[in-house]
């Protein structure tokens, strides 16, 4: 139980594109999921909180006109890298809290961005 | 502000020997703790938690952490660890933030 998805798993796109991932949770509800980031070698750095209905909750120092944020439903939420730079190459990791689960967070497989 | 630190940042060992990997937090408050697990190629899993009750928790694979509240610590202990465990360990707290902030994350080698 409590399974997370990411896709795609991978994307290379070329700078001035936007690239959407998704992430959904496959067996549970979540009323919440977050959205990170991790450099290599790195930590996970919190990018934004997304409860689903309401808009999303960004971190300080994340831009919420390029890392867009829809939470529809309360399966699914998606990250849009708008006009991607190659300094948004990155590991995008999406994490679910199940409703009513407490405050465990199941994390997705994570989304490799390439930026060329 | 929160913190997480986990002061070890590579850790190699041989089959059997006995792990402890130090994580510290800075909050003055309630927190809820994690250690979460990153094998190779795959994705972060909940190794245990704590949120209340006994300090010592034991989670899956046999892995084990403390709570000392007075030392704003959760070090995570496995007394005999194999080769299957070389992963990348996460320590994360949870506060009335609502958000889990992770500490910079220990590399685990094990060699046979």
């Amino acid at each position: 139980g409590a399974v997370v998805s990411q896709h795609p798993s991978w994307v290379i796109c070329k700078s001035g594109t936007s690239v959407k991932i998704e992430c959904r949770s496959l067996d549970f509800q979540a009323t919440t999921m977050f959205w990170y980031r991790q450099f290599p070698k790195q930590s996970l750095m919190l990018m934004a909180t997304s409860n689903e209905g309401s808009k999303a909750t960004y971190e300080q120092g994340v831009e919420k006109d390029k890392f867009l944020i829809n939470h529809a439903s309360l399966t699914l939420s998606t990250l849009t890298v708008t006009s991607a730079h190659p300094e948004d190459s990155s590991f995008y990791i999406c994490s679910a809290r199940e409703v009513g689960g407490g405050e465990t967070q199941y994390f997705g497989p994570g989304t490799r961005l390439l930026v060329l | 502000a929160q913190s997480v630190s986990q002061h070890n940042h590579h850790v190699i060992l041989s089959e059997a020997a006995s792990l402890e990997l130090g994580c510290n937090y800075s909050y003055g408050g309630t927190v809820n703790l994690f250690w979460y697990v990153q094998y190779p190629g795959q994705h972060l899993q909940l190794l245990l938690k704590y949120f209340s009750g006994d300090p010592l928790v034991k989670g899956i694979k046999g892995f084990e952490a403390e709570f000392i509240k007075s030392k704003f610590s959760f070090n995570l202990r496995k007394p005999s660890v194999q080769w299957s465990d070389t992963a990348e360990y996460f320590c994360a707290v949870n506060t009335n933030t609502d958000k889990l902030i992770f500490g910079t994350g220990t590399r685990l080698q094990v060699f046979p």
